[in-house]
């Protein structure tokens, strides 16, 4: 199974918006509204941010919104802050029952 | 509140088997639908999603390590474990075991901290 896209890497500057993209295919994004978005910190494990492509768990920031159109998720980020900065993955679940997560994303606030 | 924690060696020898496992408090793994799951982390990589097990002790792996891997539980001690067989330093990595927020859900959401894996003689 191919790992979902990410960009390697996003920047913005404290108050900015951002938004990290994760194309798959009809076979997972695209044909489930199963994704998840992942923040993980530096030596930490990751912590859930996003489920369902747009449900935050109990306790994350509205500042993180998700969203899908076909086979893209996307992970918007207002008010850039500088703890948002952090490595972001999306995962998905698969026709073949399976996980796939994309590459990750570094996010860099400037 | 859930808690996972993984435990296990930290070193094992190339070509033999990686064994961890993952204690579970706050929940009971064999009176609840969920999913438990292992994901592992090479350094500086991203993720990677190793298989999960459903309470009824049906499990999926990823197909990169089907034959190499066996995940299973441990009801009488509320744990779940992983075996992956043949390593080589490819399988250097954190290792997490995970479950979802709800019933029947796969996506992670409660992870461990982590156990380092390294593989090397």
């Amino acid at each position: 199974q191919s790992a979902l896209t990410q960009p390697a890497s996003v920047s913005g500057s404290p108050g900015q918006s951002i938004t990290v993209s994760c194309t798959g295919t009809s076979s997972d994004v695209g044909g489930y509204n199963s994704v998840s978005w992942y923040q993980q910190h530096t030596g930490k494990a990751p912590q859930l941010m996003i489920y369902d492509v747009s449900n935050r768990p109990s306790g994350i920031s509205n500042r993180f919104t998700g969203s899908k159109s076909g086979n893209t998720a996307s992970l918007t980020i207002s008010g850039l802050q500088a703890e948002d900065e952090a490595d972001y993955y999306c995962s998905s679940y698969t026709t073949t029952s399976t996980l796939v997560f994309g590459g990750g994303t570094k996010l860099t606030v400037l | 509140q859930l808690q996972l924690q993984e435990s296990g060696p930290g070193l094992v020898k190339p070509s033999e088997t990686l064994s961890l496992t993952c204690t579970v408090s706050g929940g009971s793994i064999s009176r609840s639908s969920f999913y438990w799951g292992w994901i592992r982390q090479p350094p500086g990589k991203g993720l990677e999603w190793i298989g999960t097990i459903y309470y009824s002790r049906n499990a999926y792996y990823n197909p990169s390590l089907k034959s190499r891997v066996s995940i299973s539980l441990d009801t009488s001690k509320n744990q779940f474990s992983l075996e992956l067989s043949s390593v080589t330093a490819a399988d250097t990595a954190v290792y997490y075991c995970a479950r979802p927020l709800r019933y029947f859900d796969w996506l992670p959401a409660y992870w461990g901290q982590g156990v380092l894996v390294t593989v090397s003689s």
